[in-house]
């Protein structure tokens, strides 16, 4: 099964709160990404967090981290129509820098 | 800083045809990754090099994909013969260094593939 699960959608309402969850299964996972995806784009890199932090905020988005329940969430801040894109999570647990990816969640920003 | 520059940018043929897509990786960085997309799920993982060695290949299928880097910069991926299930979007990315965990990954823009 795979070793990182989204939810598959999500929708807000502009200038509302985002919250996008992810859970992991291996608990010796040491960094874990927000990566954004817009159509017809590659990744773009949005923050991650090390595992021994429960939270790093960077302007909107801020990320939270329970590391006993291996819960990590994005949440954004003052969701805007450009923030509509699919979210994937994503985890390294080894030395060579190996990653799994959620199957991401699409946020869709409503006027 | 220039990113990581993959061609083309779409790539169109026929069942049992031969592709092959291209990337650079940004300058300085040891680590690039091919990940296969599949539309509707996360990034899959087909082979990791640091430098010119392969570090992960366990992915791959060797008997229609290969992949290398020779001088440790750029790198191709092939398919030969293609398959309909082939049919994806192929992600090139590159990392300062494995090794670290906190080297995130810089994607290109990918390359979609259509498999007819």
């Amino acid at each position: 099964g795979e070793d990182v699960e989204q939810s598959l959608f999500l929708s807000v309402r502009e200038g509302d709160s985002s919250v996008i969850n992810c859970t992991y299964t291996d608990s010796s996972s040491t960094y874990l990404y927000w990566y954004k995806q817009e159509p017809g784009a590659g990744l773009q890199l949005l923050t991650y967090i090390f595992s021994n932090m429960d939270m790093k905020q960077d302007q909107r988005l801020t990320v939270l981290l329970n590391k006993k329940d291996k819960h990590l969430s994005l949440r954004i801040a003052d969701t805007q129509t450009g923030d509509s894109a699919i979210y994937f999570c994503a985890e390294t647990t080894d030395s060579w820098g190996k990653f799994q990816f959620g199957a991401g969640t699409q946020v869709v920003v409503t006027p | 800083e220039a990113g990581v520059a993959q061609s083309p940018r779409y790539k169109i043929i026929e069942k049992r045809q031969s592709v092959a897509f291209w990337c650079n990786p940004i300058s300085g960085h040891a680590t690039l990754y091919w990940y296969q997309q599949i539309l509707g799920q996360g990034p899959k993982l087909l082979i990791q090099f640091q430098n010119n060695g392969v570090v992960d290949d366990s992915q791959l299928p060797k008997d229609r994909f290969s992949a290398e880097r020779l001088k440790g910069v750029d790198s191709t991926l092939k398919i030969q013969p293609a398959k309909l299930e082939d049919s994806a979007v192929y992600l090139c990315a590159s990392s300062l260094e494995s090794g670290t965990g906190g080297s995130p990954l810089h994607f290109g823009n990918g390359t979609r593939l259509t498999v007819t």
